[in-house]
């Protein structure tokens, strides 16, 4: 039973220049949560979403950055026109659904590490 | 923001002793408590957690304790082997939703 899946693992990008990651949560998993890290901090929470539904973004800066999670495929997190402040550790958290509706219990991807020359 | 904060930030202690983690929250409408233990370069994996409604939870060599009242959770690990040295998360939910609020993080090192 193959865990959360991140692409590509490492991400090397230029100034300007637009990034894409990656997410394929764990199966049976309708849930997903993108993360931002820091070198040396904690997780910052960025996104939730649903099949293509975002129900909570408040974590998310206001421009440049944007998330989807199509009905078919990986949950995308897109940064344009990068800057040196976006180098960070992304990560992916999926969560299962229960009778009662999502269950809290998040488990995470080994990230995508984005470095932005 | 509703914050999370983690002491100590470094832990050093030797094979077998016990290591403890504290957190405390703000938000006092969090109703979920996981621990997280990531390795370098890996993701954060959940290690044990635990929900409001309870005060105390164990699983073999660790546990974490919760008070609601002082808005404050611990990780307690006992008998440490090397293979516990990581670093480790605490996180509360936000509101009573699904994303969470983590803390900085505490680097334990266990010297056999």
């Amino acid at each position: 039973n193959a865990g959360v899946m991140q692409n590509p693992r490492h991400l090397v990008r230029r100034r300007g220049q637009e990034a894409r990651l990656r997410c394929s949560p764990m199966k049976g998993h309708s849930h997903v949560y993108w993360y931002r890290q820091l070198p040396e901090e904690g997780l910052k929470f960025m996104v939730y979403l649903q099949k293509e539904n975002i129900i909570d973004e408040s974590g998310m800066p206001k421009e440049r950055f944007s998330a989807e999670f199509p009905k078919e495929g990986p949950s995308i997190l897109r940064i344009q026109q990068v800057v040196r402040g976006d180098s960070a550790a992304y990560f992916c958290a999926s969560s299962p659904r229960s009778a009662e509706g999502p269950q809290q219990t998040q488990y995470f991807g080994p990230g995508t590490r984005l470095l932005v020359l | 923001g509703e914050n999370v904060e983690q002491h100590p930030s470094t832990l050093s202690v030797q094979e077998g002793d016990s290591a403890v983690i504290k957190c405390t929250y703000s938000d006092s409408a969090s109703n979920y408590f996981p621990w997280y233990k990531q390795e370098l370069g890996k993701g954060p994996q959940l290690i044990i957690d635990i929900r409001s409604n309870v005060g105390e939870k164990k699983d073999q060599r660790i546990a974490v304790t919760l008070n609601k009242t002082a808005k404050h959770f611990s990780l307690h690990i006992t008998e440490t082997q090397p293979e516990d040295s990581a670093v480790y998360f605490c996180a509360a939910s936000i509101n009573s939703g699904y994303a969470l609020n983590f803390g900085k993080g505490t680097s334990l090192l266990v010297t056999p």
